[in-house]
């Protein structure tokens, strides 16, 4: 299958910081990614989708000023939490899907974990 | 989207077969069926999905019933590393530019 890389895998940060994080697709091209929230024991919940060279979707709720999403290439996507406070401390999680093919599948990425102290 | 309903918890003994049900009553004629599962502290995995037919693949068997209004995720050969929270979703053909929404899924043990 495709594969979605994230970087970084963890980061701590102090609270009122900002923190990015990166989602590349490595093997395929993806017009459009689509940016998870994971709480412990919960289930993944859609944040926002990112169309490349254009601005980003957000879900209800997700506050578009606090969660930055850049989508500056068809392989890059990148989430910039602002002002991070230990209520964003979360586990983050981007796809992608490699085409536009009704059936097409979405693949993704490993995760990262944010930790505001 | 359909919405789905699955068990919230599983057991199975390892080498059996793993049956995971997965009830979407009100699935279009145009939705899919999707299975993805998620390993703790990892990105979800895709395993398989369909329309209307069996399908099967490396990982995994689906079986759809004949009106869909159910399905029923088969791994043939269960193994510790198998344990996992498993999802199913139904999505819209039309919209592969669309996200996939999650469920609270079935978490699966599978114990020696």
């Amino acid at each position: 299958g495709a594969v979605v890389s994230q970087h970084p895998s963890r980061v701590i940060c102090k609270s009122g910081t900002s923190v990015k994080i990166e989602c590349r697709s490595l093997d395929f091209q993806a017009t459009t990614m689509f940016w998870y929230r994971q709480f412990p024991k919960q289930s993944l919940m859609l944040m926002a989708t990112s169309n490349e060279g254009s601005k980003a979707t957000y879900e209800q709720g997700v506050e578009k000023d606090k969660f930055l999403i850049n989508h500056a290439s068809l392989t890059l996507s990148t989430l910039t939490v602002t002002s991070a406070h230990p209520e964003d401390s979360s586990f983050y999680i981007c796809s992608a899907s490699p085409g536009t093919a009704v059936q097409e599948t979405q693949y993704f990425g490993p995760g990262t974990r944010l930790l505001v102290l | 989207d359909a919405k789905t309903t699955q068990p919230t918890s599983m057991d199975c003994a390892e080498g059996r077969a793993a049956n995971l049900p997965c009830n979407h009553s009100t699935i279009s004629g145009n939705e899919y069926v999707y299975w993805y599962r998620q390993i703790h502290s990892q990105g979800p995995q895709y395993i398989i999905h369909g329309l209307k037919n069996n399908e099967t693949n490396e990982m995994a068997s689906l079986i759809i019933t004949e009106d869909r209004k159910s399905s029923t995720l088969i791994l043939p050969h269960a193994t510790l590393r198998d344990t996992a929270v498993y999802y199913c979703i139904v999505r819209v053909a039309n919209q592969a530019g669309t996200a996939l929404i999650f469920g609270k899924g079935t978490t699966l043990s599978v114990s020696s």
